[in-house]
């Protein structure tokens, strides 16, 4: 049971290049999310998506670009890395908004 | 503005002893709230949850509170082991059309042996 997959795990940038943080899941969901935790934060979503076709922004979008081709992954792209950028970032999937989300193991990026 | 939060960032505990964790809200359209637990180098996973309305919930060793009058829960553990120590978030669903979760800053748990 493979879950939530996130790769890589480890990421370092220098500023201004770009990337993409690749989220995977394997339970048929259709809710899919990507929140970034930062020290007294907590966790804030930055892109979901309700569905393959379908994304929308959520607290903390700058930068940051989403697409939903298949069910199955949600791949986050940085478009010009900065260092505020600097985070651990996690996907999460879930049966619907709202409820039970299952997380991947995260992605920490450090931009220099 | 944080809808969610979590005013405690750490709380010990002894073993055996239990583990009191508080989250307050602001906003009263939350209708369902939910705690979930991250170990280090690990993604958070779900431990319990509570719809607005109730005002307890319990699962083993883990029961939430919820008062929705004070727009305050709480998560209790008993008796809180070692390896309950971790980071604990709670969460609340918002009334918008995708539900989205809002999550407090979290509170690391370290229960001493």
């Amino acid at each position: 049971n493979a879950g939530v997959t996130q790769t890589p795990k480890f990421q370092v940038l220098k500023t201004g290049q770009s990337m993409t943080l690749q989220c995977a899941q394997d339970m048929n969901h259709e809710y899919m999310s990507w929140y970034r935790q930062d020290p007294g934060m907590g966790l804030r979503l930055i892109h979901y998506s309700v569905g393959a076709g379908i994304t929308d922004q959520g607290e903390v979008p700058n930068g940051y670009n989403v697409s939903r081709s298949t069910t199955e992954d949600f791949p986050l792209r940085l478009l010009s890395a900065a260092p505020s950028q600097t985070s651990v970032y996690f996907c999460a999937s879930s049966i619907g908004g709202g409820t039970e989300a299952f997380f991947g193991q995260g992605t920490r990026l450090t931009v220099v | 503005d944080q809808q969610v939060k979590q005013n405690s960032p750490s709380l010990s505990v002894q073993e055996g002893r239990i583990s009191i964790l508080n989250c307050d809200y602001t906003n009263s359209m939350f209708d369902y709230f939910l705690w979930y637990k991250k170990y280090p180098a690990e993604g958070p996973t779900f431990l319990i949850s509570i719809s607005s309305i109730k005002d307890k919930n319990e699962d083993g060793r883990f029961t939430v509170f919820l008062n929705k009058s004070a727009k305050h829960l709480s998560l209790h553990i008993v008796p809180s082991q070692p390896g309950d120590s971790a980071v604990y978030f709670c969460a609340a669903r918002g009334d918008g059309s995708a539900r989205q979760l809002t999550f407090g800053s979290g509170t690391q748990l370290t229960v001493l042996p």
